[in-house]
């Protein structure tokens, strides 16, 4: 069964960094990128930037190039999303997600609270 | 990039009928391997989305068939036979034939 589990909910103030991460079940982890999406508040969701968790490359939605960085730890098969320099319109839960001609797999989400 | 649009953006529709939502893209989404990558998405409130449909028609395991896609190029259509209660909420299209992905703004499904 494939499943993605992410971390909990988060509080953090602006300026910070948050780093939510997410594990992988099942036998994904290598054989999809692993895409990350920001929903903010009764909003849709907007693609971040993805990485491979195989080899490790990344890209990065132009919107928040400099400010993303995604990384994978394949001992634990976990990936990892970490968002800098924190604005209040980052406000948002936070999906992994990965999909295929096989599926879709999504995390439960995380919320990130941004406040002072 | 591309700019995902979709109409309408809200949706009543009483139980039991049919709903059609439609999406168009800034640009053709046939790929150079001449696939489509197309997808709708359904997002239950406080629930992550599932993906419905890929590369434009093509049911995911476990769909019901009365979602069904269609279309070409840039204009698509994802079509709701016999409503139920469960079908609330929103619906997206994505495209991922070019990078970087896109989604549609969204629309929402409301039972009436």
């Amino acid at each position: 069964q494939v499943q993605l589990v992410q971390s909990g909910a988060e509080v953090k103030k602006p300026g910070a960094s948050v780093k939510v991460s997410c594990k992988a079940s099942g036998n994904i982890f290598t054989s999809y990128y692993m895409h990350w999406v920001q929903q903010a508040p009764g909003q849709g969701p907007q693609w971040m930037g993805a990485i491979d968790p195989s080899g490790g490359s990344t890209s990065y939605a132009q919107k928040f190039k400099g400010r993303v960085t995604m990384t994978r730890d394949t001992s634990t098969r976990t990936v990892h999303m970490e968002l800098s320099s924190l604005r209040y319109e980052d406000a948002a839960v936070y999906y992994c997600a990965s999909w295929g001609s096989t599926g879709d797999y999504w995390g439960q989400g995380t919320l990130v609270t941004v406040s002072s | 990039d591309v700019v995902m649009t979709q109409s309408p953006l809200s949706l009543p529709v009483p139980l039991g009928q049919s709903a059609s939502i439609s999406c168009r893209s800034s640009q053709s989404l046939v790929h150079s391997d001449g696939h489509t990558y197309l997808n709708w998405f359904h997002q239950r409130p406080g629930q992550s989305p599932r993906r419905l449909i890929y590369k434009v028609s093509n049911r995911d395991s476990g769909v019901p068939d009365r979602f069904s896609g269609s279309g070409s190029g840039t204009d698509f259509t994802l079509k709701i036979s016999r409503v139920e209660a469960e079908d609330l909420g929103v619906f997206y299209c994505m495209q991922v034939t070019h990078w970087p992905p896109a989604f549609g703004p969204g629309t929402k499904v409301d039972i009436k």
